[in-house]
């Protein structure tokens, strides 16, 4: 099956740990994205990718890092200089044109104890 | 700067009744538009989009027609299910090729 895998669904650090979250896809897609969705908000990016090894910061990357040494994965670190890590992530994965769908993952919630 | 305004939510509705969901987007030149719909707990799936002006997109009864002189892409259902409770997402694509989201509308479907 074709898709994106994110893992864990669940995540709980305590606070001042670095963290990363996993996302993989199978879809053949160049372009990759981290966004953030906190509780009754839209969502917001925080690192792209349009092709391996090279990475963009978004709108909120303060406290992120990423990598992206093969085109298959899209790892993100939330660090401790995140303020405020609590929140629901999502990566998704597009073939990176302006008509192109983004395809997303089911999720991971980070819970910062 | 580029934005999308959706109608806020939550919206409550009966079993099949009309359903309209406004989204109104700026932007410079004419991005291709989307709608997102997302389940609790999980990932957002795309529901349907339209890529040049006058476009109809459709998809499990949902429809939505890129309006260029309006700047809308209006999300419409002509009768709703229980089953369609969840939160819709506007989205255009940018000039960077990134999405600029609306801040989504929960959709609450009673029977």
């Amino acid at each position: 099956d074709g898709g994106i895998t994110q893992s864990p669904k669940y995540l709980f650090r305590k606070e001042g740990q670095n963290v990363t979250l996993s996302c993989e896809q199978n879809l053949n897609h160049d372009a990759m994205y981290w966004y953030r969705q906190d509780p009754g908000q839209g969502l917001r990016l925080i690192y792209y990718s349009q092709i391996v090894n090279d990475f963009q910061k978004g709108d909120i990357a303060e406290g992120y890092s990423v990598s992206r040494e093969k085109k298959e994965s899209f790892p993100l670190t939330v660090t401790s200089a995140q303020k405020n890590p609590t929140a629901f992530y999502l990566c998704a994965s597009g073939g990176g044109e302006p008509t192109d769908t983004q395809y997303f993952g089911p999720g991971t919630r980070l819970t910062v104890l | 700067g580029n934005s999308v305004t959706q109608m806020e939510g939550p919206v409550t509705l009966s079993e099949e009744a009309f359903l309209t969901i406004n989204c109104t987007y700026t932007a410079t030149g004419y991005p291709s538009l989307f709608w997102y719909v997302q389940y609790p707990g999980e990932g957002l799936q795309l529901l349907l989009k339209a890529t040049k002006a006058d476009d109809k997109g459709s998809n499990k009864g949902f429809e939505a027609t890129y309006r260029k002189e309006t700047t809308s892409f209006h999300l419409e259902k002509g009768s709703v299910q229980v089953s369609d409770s969840a939160v819709y997402f506007c989205a255009h694509m940018d000039s960077n090729y990134q999405l600029i989201w609306g801040a989504g509308t929960k959709l609450i479907i009673k029977p």
